[in-house]
Parts: C-alpha cells; sequence; structure tokens
C-alpha cells in the first residue's frame, strides 16, 4: 500500500510569486486535507477536499486555492506569495468523512525570499 | 471556536521513566473527534490514535496508553518505560463533526517536545 506523497521536497520562490505542491493520497483514500505548519508550531488547516469539490476551509485567504483530480491527488496554489508563508505544507488523505484518521505526508518545504 | 491547548512546551526525561503528555480542548460540539500525532526530526507526522466523543473507554498499545476524560475535556498520553527513539514532538488534535472548518478540519495544539535522554 503506497502512503501519502509530495511534491518537491523544497522549494524557494520570491515574494510576489505563485507556486504549486502536488499530493497523492494513499490508496482507497477520497479525501484530501493541506495544512501550513510554521517553524515550532502545530499544523494549521487550510482546507480539504472530497471528490473533487472544496468541502472545508480554514482561516486562510482566497490566495490559497486548490484541485482535487478525479484519481483523488491534489494540488495546493498560492498567489502572490509573502514572506510569512514560508512553512512546511503538509498534505493529508483519509477514506473518507466524519472523523476518520488522516495521513500525513512528508511535506513540502516552501521558503519565501 | 474549537481549540486545543498542550501547555508542557518541553519534556525532558531519562529512559526508562514514564512520562505523561496533557491535552486540554474546548469545542461546542458534541460529537467531535480526538488525535494523537507524532512528529520525529524527520518531519512526517505519524498518526496514532483516534477518539470519538462517545467513547471515554481508556486505551493501551503497548508502552503506550490514553486517558480521555470529558468532565475535564482532557485527552491525556502515557508512555511507560520510555526509549530514546520516542523522542519526537508529540501533537493532540481536534476535529469536529459540524465545524465551520468541515468534517476533517483538525485543530492541532503547539504541541509538546519529548526529549529522552539515553
Amino acid at each position: 500500500e503506497t502512503g501519502v506523497t509530495q511534491s518537491p521536497t523544497h522549494l524557494i520562490k520570491t515574494r510576489g510569486q505563485q507556486v504549486t505542491l502536488r499530493c497523492s493520497s494513499q490508496s482507497g483514500h477520497n479525501t484530501v486535507s493541506w495544512y501550513q505548519q510554521a517553524l515550532g508550531q502545530g499544523p494549521q488547516f487550510i482546507f480539504q477536499y472530497y471528490r473533487e469539490e472544496e468541502n472545508g476551509r480554514g482561516n486562510f485567504p482566497p490566495r490559497f486555492s486548490g484541485l482535487q483530480f478525479p484519481n483523488y491527488s491534489s494540488e495546493l496554489n498560492v498567489n502572490a506569495l509573502e514572506l510569512d508563508d514560508s512553512a512546511l505544507y503538509l498534505c493529508a488523505s483519509s477514506p473518507g468523512q466524519g472523523g476518520y484518521e488522516q495521513y500525513f505526508g512528508p511535506g513540502t518545504r516552501l521558503t519565501v525570499t | 471556536a474549537q481549540k486545543v491547548t498542550q501547555a508542557q512546551t518541553e519534556i525532558s526525561v531519562v529512559e526508562k521513566e514514564d512520562v505523561t503528555l496533557d491535552c486540554v480542548y474546548e469545542t461546542r460540539d458534541t460529537t467531535y473527534y480526538l488525535f494523537w500525532y507524532k512528529q520525529p526530526p524527520s518531519g512526517e507526522l505519524v498518526f496514532l490514535i483516534r477518539r470519538n466523543s462517545f467513547d471515554e473507554q481508556n486505551e493501551i498499545s503497548g508502552r503506550y496508553s490514553w486517558n480521555f476524560q470529558k468532565s475535564t475535556s482532557s485527552f491525556n498520553f502515557t508512555i511507560t518505560a520510555s526509549q530514546v527513539v520516542d523522542s519526537a514532538v508529540y501533537f493532540c488534535a481536534l476535529s469536529e463533526l459540524w465545524g465551520y472548518q468541515g468534517a476533517d478540519g483538525l485543530t492541532f495544539g503547539k504541541g509538546t517536545h519529548l526529549i529522552i535522554q539515553p
């Protein structure tokens, strides 16, 4: 059984640029969630996709957007990057809705300069 | 709004000691889920346990045990006979069935950095 994978591992961008992060969910999982983890903090929920539709969102501005594809993989897009967007971005998948445990990928470390 | 508090920022113990990590949560929902995750230095969050709000039974898995008490809104985690490999940051998390974040948006505490010294 393949776990959650994310790409790229590391990324360096300049303020104002746009970035796309990718996630492949665990086999059999149809729900993908994205989290932002700043250094020394707990992960913060960005949004969740279930069967290709966003069905939950945390306190993040609209410049954070996403997609989920028919194979349940997902993308996180961030426009107009700010220095505070520098963080570890974590993707998690789960087998459905209703409080299932979420399994996390290794994350993408984004640095904005 | 939902909230998770892990008051212990860092705990350091000597190997083989028992250690308890505290977690206190706040929610207005009657149906919610509690989780513990481990984050080793590699950075990947590892799922440890999930409990729903209707199941207050304590659970034991090897050296790990969890104590869920709704009366005090706590979900504490104990490691018995700690080992160096237990060194990591441990996160407690909460999701509400009908929360504003959506059914499965986890709210995490700030984490407890556990250091097991040999």
